[in-house]
């Protein structure tokens, strides 16, 4: 069984302050896929990130970066010189495949408040 | 229309209706996903279906009843739902490949539902 543990129920930051968001994942298998969604007031998903498992290259997008360990299970996210419009419900998943399609398994989220 | 579209956005109705939430992707994927967000719980997957069929279904209860004409449509069929039913239903697709690869899920922006 697969298991995605965010472990930060609710973070504040004033804007500006970098913040990171952690990630520890669980799975037996080898191949696998992790991603990150933003989950803004409005309620849709937003895809951010996906990497997978055979890939430790730490990625940066922007503001976003990403930090893969696979000796540690976690997969954590950075928000450099964060802003109000950061504010959101983030999610780590984790993908396995599960028959002929992907099942996510998602963490509980890290409710990010960025504040003025 | 773009992406992963969801009507209706908000719903109400009582334990005796029945209503149907429809999910509609405009992406050409062979995917899509139900899933539950209740308030301070993970994500739960519902079901999934891949190439028109249903590969999961997670144990739900039998008064949410899935129906998926084609791959771009999929309903929710709701009858007799229970107070505990009360949550955001989101809607995802992917490009589903058998061979390996995997994708992320593109989510839609979720119909509120209140069961009084």
């Amino acid at each position: 069984a697969q298991k995605v543990t965010q472990a930060q129920t609710e973070i504040s930051v004033v804007e500006k302050e970098d913040v990171t968001l952690d990630c520890v994942y669980e799975t037996r298998d080898t191949t696998y896929y992790l991603f990150w969604y933003k989950q803004p007031p409005s309620g849709e998903l937003v895809f951010l990130i996906r990497r997978n498992s055979f890939d430790e290259q730490n990625e940066i997008s922007g503001r976003y970066s990403w930090n893969f360990q696979k000796s540690t299970s976690s997969f954590n996210f950075t928000i450099t010189a964060s802003q109000v419009v950061d504010s959101a419900v983030y999610f780590c998943a984790l993908s396995v495949l599960s028959g002929s399609a992907r099942q996510l398994t998602f963490g509980s989220g890290t409710q990010l408040t960025v504040l003025p | 229309e773009t992406g992963v579209t969801q009507t209706p956005r908000h719903l109400v109705m009582g334990m005796t209706n029945k209503k149907s939430l429809k999910c509609e992707q405009h992406l050409g994927h062979n995917a899509m996903y139900w899933y539950k967000q209740s308030a301070k719980k993970p994500l739960e997957l519902m079901f999934v279906y891949s190439l028109e069929e249903r590969v999961e279904n997670n144990s739900v209860p039998s008064r949410f009843s899935p129906e998926c004409p084609n791959s771009s449509h999929l309903f929710l069929h709701l009858h007799t739902l229970q107070p505990e039913d009360s949550a955001l239903y989101l809607c995802a697709s992917s490009q589903d490949y058998a061979s390996g690869s995997y994708n992320e899920q593109y989510f839609g922006p979720g119909t509120r539902l209140t069961v009084t």
